[in-house]
């Protein structure tokens, strides 16, 4: 069965520190993976999703990056974190194909301070 | 983009009610999916359906594509129900992009 990790669970970082989050999907080959953030008053927003390595697209502009340097394997990263970028980031991922069920992970709790 | 409105935004109910949670959409979408986000903030998908019925358990959800809206139904709620549900969108070519809307908030009390 396919599962899904990210870490860490929860991090406080001051604005201006960097940011490493990190996602991997385990019993599946070339997923779609996403990244989404969830801030207070619970909306979700996807920032990225990756239909294979290497191949990124961004959804809105911002200060966070991300970076798939292997299959199963989905980071996102910031040189320097905003007071705006605390929320909470969830990792999904779906298969390719037609119907593209879409699974999420544990999700990160990010307070900038 | 395609809207996603979720009704109501809250919802306050009684162990063993029924409820029904409404979902509009704003255009067509070839991939609807709900999901129930408990307390502690994991999201469980509950079912795919961009078309039609389908059922689990004490869950049910229908779509109406042609007149885009979507009713998820909880029937004899329990406690554990408590939670966020969503319900997200994609639209055709999206590639499983998906669109969510801002949640209905039920609590189930004992």
């Amino acid at each position: 069965s396919q599962t899904i990790h990210q870490w860490p669970a929860t991090l406080v970082q001051p604005v201006g520190s960097p940011l490493s989050l990190e996602c991997t999907v385990e019993g599946t080959s070339n997923p779609n993976l996403y990244w989404y953030r969830q801030a207070a008053g619970r909306g979700l927003q996807l920032l990225f999703y990756s239909i294979g390595i290497d191949q990124i697209s961004s959804e809105v502009p911002q200060n966070l990056s991300a970076s798939r340097p292997q299959d199963r394997q989905f980071i996102l990263s910031s040189k320097k974190l905003l007071l705006s970028d605390s929320g909470f980031y969830l990792c999904a991922w779906s298969d390719t194909g037609v119907r593209e069920t879409l699974y999420f992970g544990p999700g990160t709790r990010l307070l900038v301070l | 983009g395609i809207q996603v409105e979720q009704s109501p935004p809250d919802l306050i109910l009684q162990e063993g009610a029924n409820s029904t949670l409404r979902c509009n959409f704003s255009d067509s979408v070839n991939n609807l999916q709900w999901f129930h986000q408990n307390p502690w903030g994991q999201l469980i998908n509950l079912f795919y359906i961009p078309s039609g019925t389908k059922q689990n358990g004490r869950l049910s959800a229908t779509t109406v594509a042609t007149e885009r809206y979507s009713l998820l139904y909880i029937s004899s709620s329990q406690t554990t129900d408590s939670g966020v549900y969503f319900c997200a969108v994609g639209a055709r070519g999206s590639q499983g992009n998906l669109i969510f809307g801002k949640g209905t908030k039920l609590s189930v009390k004992p």
